[in-house]
């Protein structure tokens, strides 16, 4: 069966410091990738998807994600974070051609401001 | 309406009892999911409506589950004799028949079983 893991389940850091989400995922044919973010106390957002083309694809507030497909990863990146990137963080990997979504565990994100 | 819209917000429930739970989706999306969330997990998929079938209902975790979905819009989850496992916050989302635009997904109902 299809998974998705997410290896970092908190992360704290501070304000203007780099973060790195890792998504590693196991199926082997073509997939579109999604991360996602829930924000303390509002639903799951789409923050940034990849479906084809430049495997390092950019989203909403400055975060970007890079698709390694020889890694079977999709790790989301920001240089530098603020305290408003609080959150929890999910990735999200479905079959091409198929709208079922498989999420990761996900990961929360404090910021210190 | 313009978002995913799910009733109650918060639901408290006795253990034994059956609860509903309900999701209207975006208009016009055919598509509609739902997913629970456990304190501590990750979201677990439950099951999936295409228009008013349900091609993969892989995920509902004992026939205590079901839902149904009509007139390709409102979905109503039912837990039938609820147990305390069940608490969660249950998740529902809808999409076009394209994924290309991902799920828009509710507020989400927080179930508890006491």
């Amino acid at each position: 069966a299809q998974s998705v893991s997410q290896h970092n389940h908190h992360v704290i850091l501070s304000e203007a410091a780099s973060l790195e989400l890792g998504c590693n995922y196991s199926y082997g044919g073509t997939v579109n990738l999604f991360w996602y973010v829930q924000y303390p106390g509002q639903h799951l957002q789409l923050l940034l998807k990849y479906f084809s083309g430049d495997p390092l694809v950019k989203g909403i507030k400055g975060f970007e994600a890079e698709f390694i497909k020889s890694k079977f990863s999709f790790n989301l990146r920001k240089p530098s974070v603020q305290w408003s990137d609080t959150a929890e963080y999910f990735c999200a990997v479905s079959k091409a051609a198929v709208n079922k979504l498989t999420f990761g565990g996900g990961t929360r994100v404090l910021v210190k401001p | 309406g313009a978002g995913v819209s799910q009733s109650p917000s918060n639901k408290v429930t006795e253990k034994g009892k059956d609860v509903e739970l309900r999701c209207d989706p975006i208009s016009g999306h055919t598509a509609l999911y739902w997913y629970r969330q456990s304190l501590g997990q990750g979201l677990e998929f439950l099951i999936y409506f295409q228009g008013n079938s349900a091609p993969d209902k892989s995920g509902l975790p004992s026939d205590r589950f079901s839902a149904e979905r009509t007139g390709g819009s409102v979905s109503t989850l039912t837990i039938q004799r609820t147990q305390q496992e069940d608490s969660a916050v249950y998740l529902c989302a809808s999409s076009s028949r394209d994924i290309y635009y991902g799920y828009t997904f509710g507020s989400g109902t927080r179930l508890t079983v006491v």
